[in-house]
């Protein structure tokens, strides 16, 4: 079946710096998801990516799907402390349900 | 609050003892989904209700697990005789889905936690 990865597990940033996420499918996908899950919450979603080596922006952050479309990453640029949680992508093939990743925990430290 | 809602979010059940569980999704959307999410894993897909009818199931859940959307409005997810490893957060998430490949948004609710002891 399906799978999805991710990496890293974790990361550890200085406030400041810059963070980047990796998300592989084992399947071409026909979109991705992703989202944030701050600890003690549950799953909030970001952005969906549809089309073949799109490029989306929200405020610092730069989400990416690829060409194969089973591949995509989110990057963070300057962390704040209030990018702290795990991010998560999910991914769907043709069906119609998502597979999550094991998602990247992100620290960051003031 | 117009989110997805769930009842109860905390339950502490003996094994062996059933549960149920209650989402109320986003009052017009006609999709619902069941997901697991245990410590430090990303969601696992459960099942899945297009209006009433359960359109997929998961081959991970077991015959103690069932799931009902009566109405195409609120859902509940049972599970019979519990085991320790069914310990987990139960999250309940809907969407509006006009087609196979709209991809629309999935909200999620803030789960319910389940600890067999």
């Amino acid at each position: 079946g399906q799978q999805v990865m991710q990496i890293p597990q974790y990361q550890h940033v200085q406030e400041g710096e810059d963070f980047t996420t990796y998300c592989n499918s084992s399947t071409t996908l026909s979109n991705i998801q992703w989202y944030k899950q701050r600890p003690g919450g549950h799953p909030v979603f970001l952005i969906q990516l549809v089309k073949s080596g799109e490029v989306k922006k929200q405020k610092r952050l730069t989400f990416q799907f690829g060409e194969a479309k089973k591949n995509s990453s989110l990057h963070i640029t300057a962390t704040q402390t209030t990018d702290v949680g795990t991010y998560f992508c999910a991914g769907r093939d043709y069906g119609q349900n998502f597979v999550f990743g094991p998602g990247t925990r992100l620290s960051v430290l003031p | 609050d117009t989110g997805v809602s769930q009842d109860p979010r905390h339950k502490i059940t003996k094994r062996g003892q059933n549960v149920t569980f209650r989402c109320d999704p986003i009052s017009e959307h006609n999709r619902l989904y069941w997901y697991r999410q245990t410590l430090g894993q990303g969601p696992e897909f459960l099942t899945y209700f297009q209006n009433e009818a359960q359109l997929e199931k998961s081959r991970l859940l077991s015959d103690r697990f069932s799931a009902e959307r009566p109405k195409g409005s609120f859902s509940t997810l049972e599970i019979q005789r519990t085991e320790q490893g069914d310990s987990a957060m139960y999250l309940c998430a809907s969407s509006l889905g006009a087609g196979i490949y709209s991809g629309n948004t999935i909200y999620f609710g803030e789960g319910s936690w389940l600890t067999v002891v």
